[in-house]
């Protein structure tokens, strides 16, 4: 099993909708979560941290963790075209050093 | 404020040949991450220092593989000899918080070995 995974994708979404993208980790004692967006031939850069069970709004993201579950998720509401790009899910590692494992990534189209 | 700068940008080299990739980190964070990108792999990482110290290389290939950080502001990755299955994105990260925050990325370094 891997300690992050993703769907790869593509996701299709028309412009308007909702993109929903998920991830499962392995680790229990993950405590730091991550979405990191990388539009084609960039670097990664990060769009939502969350550290708490439940819903984390900023502007049109929304991210959701359930450590129960082992489950992290990412709600674009009112996607634009400008969303289209690849998405990965981060968590850190907790025992001993402290490093970030990353998902495969998805990657979101946004159909105008 | 300058973000973390990598290069070369691009490389291409033959089989055998030595590769050094150089990277400088945001000034004041302490953490430094080296992480290779491939289609079919995703975003690995390859080795991680703390206040220049390196923590966990556990991520490095081979023997071939080495990195330095002499200093808070300088990292080195040097692959020798390069092998046609390096080829790939480097890419150097910095975080003040380790990996438990935010990580800042240059702009990668792409290496083609032929």
């Amino acid at each position: 099993q891997k300690e992050v995974e993703q769907n790869s994708g593509p996701l299709s979404v028309p412009e308007g909708a909702i993109a929903s993208l998920n991830c499962t980790y392995s680790d229990r004692g993950s405590q730091s979560f991550f979405w990191y967006r990388q539009y084609s031939g960039k670097s990664p850069e990060l769009i939502m941290s969350i550290y708490s069970n439940g819903d984390k709004e900023d502007g049109r993201f929304t991210a959701q963790l359930n450590k129960a579950s082992q489950y992290v998720s990412l709600l674009i509401r009112d996607s634009q075209p400008s969303d289209s790009a690849t998405y990965l899910c981060a968590v850190n590692r907790p025992q001993g050093a402290q490093k970030l494992v990353f998902g495969q990534g998805t990657r979101l189209t946004i159909n105008p | 404020d300058a973000g973390v700068i990598q290069s070369p940008r691009h490389e291409v080299t033959e089989m055998g040949q030595e590769v050094t990739l150089r990277c400088k980190p945001i000034s004041g964070h302490n953490s430094l991450f080296w992480y290779r990108q491939t289609m079919m792999r995703g975003l690995e990482l390859l080795i991680y220092f703390n206040n220049n110290v390196p923590i966990d290389d556990s991520g490095m290939p081979e023997d071939r593989f080495s990195a330095k950080m002499p200093n808070a502001s300088f990292s080195t990755l040097k692959i020798q000899p390069s092998e046609p299955r390096d080829s790939a994105v480097y890419f150097c990260a910095s975080s003040l918080t380790g990996g438990a925050g935010e990580l800042f990325f240059g702009e990668g370094s792409r290496l083609t070995v032929l």
